[in-house]
């Protein structure tokens, strides 16, 4: 399987607990981003990765979330003292692109739905 | 204003007639946009992109795109029930990084 892995597909956790979440892009594509969609929403932006470089994150992530992409390769979503509102499906994207302006497509994966307690 | 609209349906169509999904972006420097399908569960997936004014069609699907008017929309030719999901509207400003998703609207297909 060649597209984008997510890993656990599902998490069931305490409020205040931390949870750690794992996204694999397609093994050629340097941008990977990460959403969170709730029911009957689409998905948001939360952050956003060029290679090893996190170059944006949403006003929606608080200081309780943190991202990293070690070597631009997979990246991991922590999030700490989980609260009930952090409950969602939390998808992770990936795509190829150099330049500006230049044609994207972002691929996602099969998401990781969080359950807090 | 929300950034991207679309009506959430639930759109509901006999099959073998032809679905029309609409949305409207608000950032008018947007270049690129993108239908995904996703069905109740799962992730969104793919199913046409757009970057310039006109008509694109792939198979069943066509996108339209007017710039000048900051719309977008899919139409689906000949219905199916397997159709049936919810349909996101995604639109990216040139080159830049955020892609905004509207709520998506949900079809049905009835057989």
């Amino acid at each position: 399987d060649t597209g984008v892995s997510q890993n656990p597909r599902h998490k069931i956790t305490k409020r205040g607990q931390n949870v750690t979440f794992r996204c694999d892009p397609i093994s050629e594509h340097n941008r990977l981003y990460w959403y969170r969609q709730t029911l009957g929403q689409g998905p948001e932006f939360l952050t956003y990765f060029q290679n090893e470089a996190q170059l944006e994150k949403s006003r929606l992530l608080s200081d309780r979330f943190s991202a990293e992409r070690p070597k631009g390769s997979f990246s991991t979503l922590e999030i700490q003292r989980t609260e009930q509102g952090d409950s969602a499906m939390y998808l992770c994207a990936s795509s190829l692109a150099w330049l500006a302006g230049v044609e994207e497509t972002q691929y996602f994966g099969p998401g990781t739905r969080l359950l807090v307690l | 204003q929300k950034e991207v609209e679309q009506n959430s349906g639930p759109l509901s169509v006999p099959e073998g007639a032809i679905a029309s999904l609409n949305c409207t972006y608000s950032d008018r420097v947007s270049q690129s946009f993108f239908w995904y399908r996703q069905y109740s569960g799962k992730s969104p997936e793919l199913i046409m992109s757009i970057y310039s004014n006109g008509d694109k069609e792939d198979g069943r699907f066509t996108a339209q795109l007017n710039k000048a008017s900051q719309y977008v929309s899919l139409l689906i030719r000949d219905s199916q029930p397997s159709d049936s999901a919810t349909y996101l509207c995604a639109v990216n400003s040139n080159g830049g990084f955020k892609t905004i998703f509207g709520a998506g609207t949900r079809l049905f297909v009835k057989a």
